[in-house]
């Protein structure tokens, strides 16, 4: 079993249109937990980290479910410009900042 | 946020030759770098942990002479691919953390990554 599975999509949603993802861990004493947006070719840059409490970021609201070792990603009133590929990401060890990445799952936004 | 470049951007050579790639923290000292390979539809793939001052931690199945890493300063880290062969061609992304007051920081910063094609 991979320690991080996504659904690799991809979602092809209409603009304006609400998308989840959702991600499975396999660690369950994972500390950290994280969503990366990755565009074609260029390197991942950090759209938020996830809290068990939840957090909202703007048209983004992040989940973790540590009983179901399950992070989810929400994103509202979707936009062009949201098409990227998204990474679910986690730190497995408690390390500094050792990072388990998933493969992703592909979002792209229609007109 | 902290800035991390990496040079070449892209690299072609050829089979049986060796290509270092560097990665620069521009605006902080950077006491841990990572390196990863990215291949095409799949995840990162943490290589191994670069520690400024020591010998760099790989993860199982990286080989360390074949993928040497020197991190001689807080701003650089290098990578050099030796011998390299086609199956090694890959998207190499470093990232780089910072130590504060408190510890460690908890955001890795990345650099824009380089694309090695070996014929």
């Amino acid at each position: 079993r991979k320690e991080v599975e996504q659904d690799p999509g991809p979602f092809n949603v209409p603009e304006g249109a609400t998308v989840a993802f959702n991600c499975t861990y396999s660690n369950s004493a994972s500390q950290s937990f994280f969503w990366y947006r990755q565009d074609c070719r260029k390197e991942p840059k950090l759209l938020m980290s996830v809290y068990s409490s939840g957090n909202e970021d703007g048209r983004f609201t992040a989940q973790l479910n540590r009983a179901s070792q399950y992070i989810s990603l929400l994103i509202r009133d979707s936009k062009l410009s949201d098409s990227a590929t998204y990474l679910c990401v986690v730190n497995p060890t408690g390390t500094a900042s050792k990072l388990t990445f998933g493969t992703g799952t592909r979002l792209q936004v229609t007109l | 946020g902290a800035v991390v470049s990496q040079h070449p951007s892209r690299v072609i050579c050829k089979s049986g030759t060796s290509v270092k790639i560097e990665c620069r923290s521009l605006d902080f000292q950077a006491t841990t770098m990572f390196w990863y390979r990215q291949f095409p539809k799949q995840s990162l793939m943490l290589m191994a942990t670069s520690n400024e001052g020591s010998k760099a931690t790989y993860e199982q199945g990286v080989e360390k002479d074949k993928f040497l890493i020197n991190h001689a300063s807080l701003t650089l880290s290098t990578l050099t691919v030796t011998s390299a062969h086609p199956e090694d061609s890959s998207f190499y992304i470093c990232s780089a953390i910072f130590r504060t007051s408190g510890g460690l920081a908890n955001e890795q910063f990345f650099g824009p990554g380089t694309r090695l094609t070996v014929l």
